[in-house]
């Protein structure tokens, strides 16, 4: 158990529809990162943050969003989904650098 | 470039053996090594990780093997068990600007009793 919870484990729903992802880092972790993994593009950073703070950005989509909040827990915000958007998200979290990531057991998303 | 390839995309060992994954990079930009064991229905778990002014870092049956001039780094892992068969990601920092970590496309290892 790395100590990165995420929820929900599974999520179906519609295309069109607008869905929030969430996780709680490592207690004491400052830093929160989401990874999109598909099965033909594999583990890909989608953005990071730090203290509440963005600090870096991957390949995301304008119809994703993300925050973290004053109690380090993050929110991944998908809306107008597409059924190319079904993917597992995972969010990591680290102490400071980016070094040592620890995942947590990810979201299984399915768009219909 | 910011790319990490990773081969080979599976691999069976039979129990015992050595399981090789390797993976190459070009960009310098890169300067942490972490490599990544997922099983299904999982997440990543940081397995093992090196920095490029060490050749070689070994934690128990894992071995990882750092070659700066050629830009390839390699995972050994020595007596292979069954409990070992999962999927592999490499992965790279990127540390020019936005600083995050670039992954391979992942081994899928398979140990045969």
């Amino acid at each position: 158990d790395s100590g990165v919870t995420q929820t929900p484990k599974h999520l179906i729903t519609a295309t069109g529809q607008r869905v929030t992802l969430r996780c709680s880092p490592r207690s004491g972790d400052l830093s929160v990162y989401w990874y999109q993994q598909s099965l033909d593009q594999g583990l890909q950073f989608l953005i990071q943050y730090y203290n509440g703070e963005e600090r870096a950005k991957g390949n995301i989509l304008e119809r994703f969003s993300a925050q973290q909040f004053p109690d380090l827990h993050s929110e991944l915000n998908l809306s107008s989904l597409e059924l190319g958007d079904s993917a597992l998200y995972f969010c990591a979290s680290s102490a400071y650098t980016v070094n040592e990531q620890f995942f947590g057991p990810g979201t299984r998303l399915t768009v219909l | 470039q910011q790319q990490v390839k990773q081969s080979p995309q599976s691999l069976i060992v039979q129990k015992g053996g050595i399981s090789i994954i390797n993976c190459a990079y070009e960009n310098t930009a890169f300067d942490y090594f972490p490599w990544y064991q997922q099983f299904p229905g999982k997440g990543p778990a940081l397995l093992i990780a090196i920095r490029p002014d060490v050749s070689e870092k070994k934690e128990g049956r894992f071995t990882i093997s750092f070659n700066k001039s050629a830009k390839q780094f390699s995972l050994h892992i020595m007596d292979s068990q069954p409990g070992d068969s999962a999927t592999y990601f490499c992965a790279a920092r990127w540390n020019q600007g936005a600083q995050k970590l670039v992954f391979g496309q992942g081994t899928r290892l398979t140990i045969n009793p």
